[in-house]
């Protein structure tokens, strides 16, 4: 066990909605990772929140966005939902930004859009 | 840009064979390098990470990997396969993102199958 939890484990949405998903990272950790995993692929990284600040993007559109919270929480919200986006959606937390820092991932939330 | 290619999206060994999944990288700096393990509807678990300390990585499970400078490897090996290693493995390279932020670059993954 990594001690990252996130939720919900399974979702479904219809195309145009809005989502949020949840993370909460292990204790300590002031940075964390959103990644987007479509079926077959590797995980895509989409954002990394350090101390409660975007710090990093990858090349997703702006309807994609976070929030990172004091408690080690963090969410990413996903407007005007997509049929591309069906995936799963993992969070991962570290101990610092730095690019020597491991990541620990949680289970991830999978995501259907109808 | 960072880059990482996984030779072989599937890879079958009969149980108690060796297992040898292959990564190859790119990095404009020294590299950290990590292999993952990924079972079904599960996230990632590391198995080792390599940070320049040493060549041959040990990590769990009996897995271990090889940093190759020469020839940018980072293969991942296993003397003897068990079902129980049945999963997908993604190799990813570490860099730093402008900002400073950590660009984390993930290989497509090799799913390993065990034959019993």
């Amino acid at each position: 066990e990594t001690g990252v939890t996130q939720s919900p484990t399974h979702l479904i949405k219809t195309r145009g909605q809005q989502v949020t998903l949840r993370c909460s990272s292990q204790s300590g950790h002031n940075t964390v990772s959103w990644y987007q995993q479509a079926l077959g692929q590797g995980p895509q990284f989409i954002f990394q929140y350090y101390r409660e600040e975007e710090n990093g993007r990858g090349n997703f559109p702006p309807r994609f966005s976070g929030l990172q919270f004091p408690n080690y929480s963090s969410e990413l919200n996903v407007n005007a939902l997509e049929l591309d986006d069906s995936a799963l959606y993992l969070c991962a937390s570290s101990l610092s930004q730095g690019y020597q820092e491991t990541q620990y991932f949680g289970p991830g939330t999978r995501l259907l859009v109808l | 840009a960072q880059s990482v290619t996984q030779l072989g999206s599937h890879v079958s060994v009969s149980e108690g064979a060796l297992v040898l999944l292959r990564c190859n990288y790119s990095s404009s700096v020294p590299p950290y390098l990590f292999w993952y393990v990924q079972y079904p509807n599960q996230g990632l678990q590391l198995l080792l990470k390599y940070t320049s300390a040493a060549t041959l990585v040990k990590g769990i499970n009996g897995f271990e990997a090889e940093f190759k400078k020469s020839e940018t490897s980072f293969h991942l090996t296993k003397p003897s396969a068990h079902m129980s290693d049945a999963a997908e493995y993604f190799c990813a390279v570490s860099d730093r993102g402008s900002g400073g932020y950590q660009k984390v670059t993930f290989g497509t993954g090799t799913k390993l199958q065990v034959i019993p």
